[in-house]
């Protein structure tokens, strides 16, 4: 079957750096993306990823390794607006999205 | 600006009775999708659609039903045969072809009292 495994919660404090990891098995691969949700509301686009490497976009940054089957976002400078869950999906080679169930990210002062 | 809107934001529903979430997008984006989201879970495709008049089941079709009359709406319904739809339910659009960005409406809440 096809598995998305993200940390369910974790806690970071205010100007800090973390990292939510997100490690995959696919049927196929065709990119993998980062998305983030506020509480009831819609996910909203941070990053695309289908080759290795690592992609920077201000204060938040994603790796990918296809041979490890792994991703991270990495936020740094946090702020308490980043209080969020992130959404890691995988792009199948049906290009079907396979979702991961998210990380509940708590900012504390 | 252009964007998507999900209607109702919050719906409360009795056992039995139908209901219908509309989702409407002026991106001109071709494909829509309908996910439901409940916690501890990743997104489930219920209906996608690629073109007008024409849409596919997805992973939880079952109890469900959506048309595509018009390339800028794509209303879902909720049945009857749906055993458990208390849940958060998210309308998305993107263009087609490889790997496309999804634009997600507010969603819309179902409560089944």
């Amino acid at each position: 079957g096809q598995n998305i495994d993200q940390p369910t919660e974790m806690t970071a404090t205010e100007g800090a750096i973390v990292q939510i990891n997100c490690t995959y098995q696919t049927s196929g691969f065709n990119g993998l993306f980062w998305y983030q949700q506020h509480a009831g509301e819609a996910p909203t686009f941070l990053s695309y990823n289908v080759l290795d490497g690592l992609e920077e976009k201000g204060r938040f940054s994603s790796f990918l390794s296809r041979s490890k089957g792994y991703s991270y976002l990495l936020l740094k400078e946090l702020q308490m607006k980043d209080s969020a869950s992130y959404l890691c999906a995988v792009l199948d080679s049906n290009y079907q999205l396979i979702w991961g169930a998210g990380t509940k990210l708590i900012i504390k002062p | 600006d252009g964007g998507i809107t999900q209607s109702p934001k919050y719906l409360f529903r009795k056992e039995g009775q139908n209901v219908t979430l509309s989702c409407e997008q002026n991106l001109n984006h071709d494909a829509m999708y309908w996910y439901r989201q409940d916690p501890g879970q990743g997104l489930r495709l219920i209906y996608y659609s690629q073109i007008v008049n024409d849409f596919q089941k997805g992973d939880i079709a079952e109890g469900y039903s959506v048309s595509r009359e018009k390339k800028e709406s794509f209303p879902l319904t909720v049945t009857s045969a749906q055993k458990n739809p208390t849940a958060f339910y998210l309308c998305a659009s993107s263009t087609l072809g490889g790997a496309n960005v999804l634009t997600f409406g507010a969603g819309s809440r179902l409560t089944v009292l």
